[in-house]
């Protein structure tokens, strides 16, 4: 059974870029009929679809952080990544990644890792 | 950009009781993409509902979703104890992936 598992650094300074992976284990990353993606969630708040990635792809972000995203796969670690650049208090969240199948126009998110908090603060 | 508002924000309600929670959109989506997730407190969401109806891999059948357009429900039949958390719809139809803000079901 696939799993995914986020990591990185849990505080990040203002100005500066947010950087984190997610390991899928359990399964291949390279198959084809999966989208790999990352969400936030603010502490209380709601969910944001930040991006996605296929290994046979490019990438699709949200376009409300277009201009500081980019999301990176690789296939020889089975491993997905995360950028964002420029990060202010206002990116203070719950990083969460997910596995999408995709199957006749269907993008939901049938696997999430169990996110982890990244703090943007001098 | 769809916008998927969800109401109630807070539905009281008792064990037993059956639960109605509506996500609206701001424009139609399309075929039906949209899914349902149930998030408990300090874990990752889970799927509940794809593509408006379909229930997810090992779903109880007290879940069940309905709708089309700009209109979609999520019910839960009989509340159990472990169903009073926080629901989300999510639309993926079109791009950006968008949620609503959710809908929290607590014990009356």
């Amino acid at each position: 059974q696939v799993q995914l598992q986020e990591s990185g650094p849990g505080l990040v300074k203002p100005s500066q870029t947010l950087s984190l992976t997610c390991t899928v284990s359990g399964g291949s990353i390279n198959s084809s009929n999966y989208y790999w993606s990352w969400i936030r969630q603010p502490a209380g708040k709601g969910l944001e679809w930040i991006g996605r990635i296929h290994t046979r792809g490019g990438a699709k972000y949200n376009p409300s952080l277009k201009s500081r995203v980019t999301i990176s796969v690789d296939t020889s670690k089975n491993q997905f990544s995360l950028e964002l650049s420029s990060v202010t208090a206002a990116d203070t969240a719950v990083y969460y990644c997910s596995r999408v199948p995709f199957w006749s126009g269907h993008y939901y998110m049938d696997v999430w890792g169990k996110g982890t908090t990244v703090t943007v603060s001098s | 950009e769809i916008v998927l508002t969800q109401s109630p924000g807070t539905l009281s309600l008792s064990p037993g009781e059956r639960a109605t929670l509506s996500c609206r959109a701001s424009q139609s989506v399309s075929s039906s993409y949209l899914a349902w997730y149930q998030q408990k407190p300090g874990q990752a969401p889970r799927l509940l509902i794809y593509g408006a109806s379909s229930r997810a891999t090992g779903i109880s059948d007290r879940f069940s979703g309905s709708g089309s357009g700009t209109d979609f429900t999520l019910t839960i039949s009989r509340l159990e104890p472990e169903d009073f958390t926080v629901y989300y719809c999510q639309q993926y139809g079109n791009s950006p992936w968008t949620f609503g803000q959710g809908t929290k079901v607590v014990i009356k």
